[in-house]
């Protein structure tokens, strides 16, 4: 089992670029998300997914994307770089649904990202 | 909006002393997880605390949860310098009328560790 696998590990972008991040999980978990971490500000929730083909907003969604087209793969796109999206992401990933509750959530290595 | 406050956000602890951080949350939940992160790492699951009265321990660290009160400790005995790191509480819920499940966390703890 690999778990969580977010690539890349870092990145710098300039203002106005794209990019996808990538993540994948082999937990056959239903549950996916992407956080940032910002200094003093811990882990708000950019997007979910409950399920492959259903995404949602989380608490920060503007400027970014995301699709669920397997259960495995959840990447998050940023459309526009803006400096105020550097930071660091995670990805994580759950067994808990709306059906099943209190399980642990598995998190990938995150992506240090500066955009400049 | 299901919102989850930690306090302190830093500590500063001395080696052999007890310490507690606090995790408070809003809405009604009986599902409260901790998580633990280095410095420059990912985080990684401490504690699944899973009804009211819950207690969870493992080694100098023990987690209870009071639903009621909607607060979850976590509690640190003879601190060591193993223990310096970042941690979070995090609560889950499920939205109605949508059935989705979220899970939101806490804006972390930073814990020193000194001798």
């Amino acid at each position: 089992n690999a778990g969580v696998t977010q690539t890349p590990k870092f990145q710098v972008l300039k203002t106005g670029q794209s990019m996808t991040l990538q993540c994948a999980q082999d937990m056959n978990h239903e549950y996916m998300s992407w956080y940032r971490q910002d200094p003093g500000m811990g882990l708000r929730l950019i997007h979910y997914s409950v399920g492959a083909g259903i995404t949602d907003q989380g608490e920060v969604p503007n400027g970014y994307n995301v699709s669920r087209s397997t259960t495995e793969d959840f990447p998050l796109r940023l459309l526009s770089a803006a400096p105020s999206q550097t930071s660091v992401y995670f990805c994580a990933s759950s067994y808990s649904s709306f059906v099943v509750l209190g399980t642990e959530a598995f998190f990938g290595q995150g992506t240090r990202l500066t955009v400049v | 909006e299901l919102k989850v406050e930690q306090n302190p956000l830093f500590l500063s602890m001395q080696e052999g002393k007890n310490y507690t951080i606090y995790c408070n949350y809003s809405t009604t939940s009986d599902r409260l997880y901790w998580y633990r992160q280095d410095p420059g790492k990912s985080l990684e699951s401490l504690f699944v605390l899973l009804s009211n009265g819950a207690v969870k321990q493992e080694g100098r660290l023990m987690a209870s949860l009071d639903t009621k009160a909607r607060l979850s400790t976590l509690h640190i005995t003879a601190a060591v310098h193993d223990l310096s790191a970042t941690y979070f509480c995090a609560v889950d819920m499920v939205e109605a009328p949508s059935n989705d499940y979220k899970l939101s966390f806490g804006a972390g703890t930073t814990v020193t560790v000194r001798a």
